[in-house]
């Protein structure tokens, strides 16, 4: 089956500064790749996601890049905010309605 | 709030015991799914409904199952419950039967503290 890895675990920004967090996949059959945000005790939310018919997307602050060929697809957050602050999931899937999640980043924003 | 509703919030339970957890997903989702988040896990695709039918099967123990009944509500049965079992457990609701295709709406979970 398929294996995501993500990260780093943990991340610390200053406020305005950008973050980076990275996945790897193991299945060449997946072709989507939505990521998560979940605050402290709140349910995750689709924050962005790409197909693998794309190679970039981006909303406002929130980017993410999808290399098919490395197998790999990053979230990048511009201009990071105190209320960015959340753990962040990647996953993956062929279509075949199995999501299979990385372990999480933890970001924290110093204001 | 996401229009999807799990019951109950918590539950306190011992080994061995059987529990029974319960989503209802948003007006007009078919679709529903159920993961399983642990400090050690992560989060783990379950099982997903669609219209009453069983549409995928991720890794789900067989002391574990699940239905969606005529109203679209779903339940999760644990039974024989393990220490490990203790995690978090949410359901997510979709539009369609396609998860690539639409958003995943998310339940506040259920929080299942095995003792």
């Amino acid at each position: 089956g398929e294996n995501v890895e993500q990260h780093p675990s943990t991340l610390s920004v200053q406020e305005g500064d950008s973050a980076v967090i990275k996945c790897t996949y193991s299945d060449s059959a997946s072709n989507y790749f939505p990521w998560y945000k979940q605050e402290l005790g709140k349910r995750p939310q689709l924050i962005i996601d790409i197909r693998s018919n794309v190679g970039e997307k981006k909303d406002q602050r929130i980017a993410v890049t999808l290399n098919k060929t490395a197998k790999h697809f990053s979230l990048h957050i511009t201009e990071t905010q105190p209320e960015d602050s959340a753990v962040y999931f990647c996953a993956a899937t062929n279509g075949g309605n199995q999501f299979y999640f990385g372990t999480g980043t933890s970001l924290t924003v110093i204001p | 709030d996401s229009g999807v509703t799990q019951t109950p919030k918590h539950l306190i339970t011992a080994t061995g015991q059987r529990v029974t957890l319960r989503c209802s997903p948003r007006s007009g989702d078919l679709s529903v799914y159920w993961y399983q988040q642990s400090l050690d896990q992560g989060l783990q695709f379950l099982i997903q409904y669609y219209n009453g039918e069983e549409r995928a099967k991720g890794n789900i123990l067989e002391r574990f199952s699940a239905q969606q009944f005529p109203d679209l509500h779903s339940e999760l049965n644990l039974s024989s419950l393990e220490l490990g079992d203790s995690a978090l457990y949410f359901c997510a609701s979709s539009v369609g039967s396609s998860g690539t295709r639409e958003t995943q709406y998310f339940g506040p979970g259920t929080r299942l503290l095995v003792l």
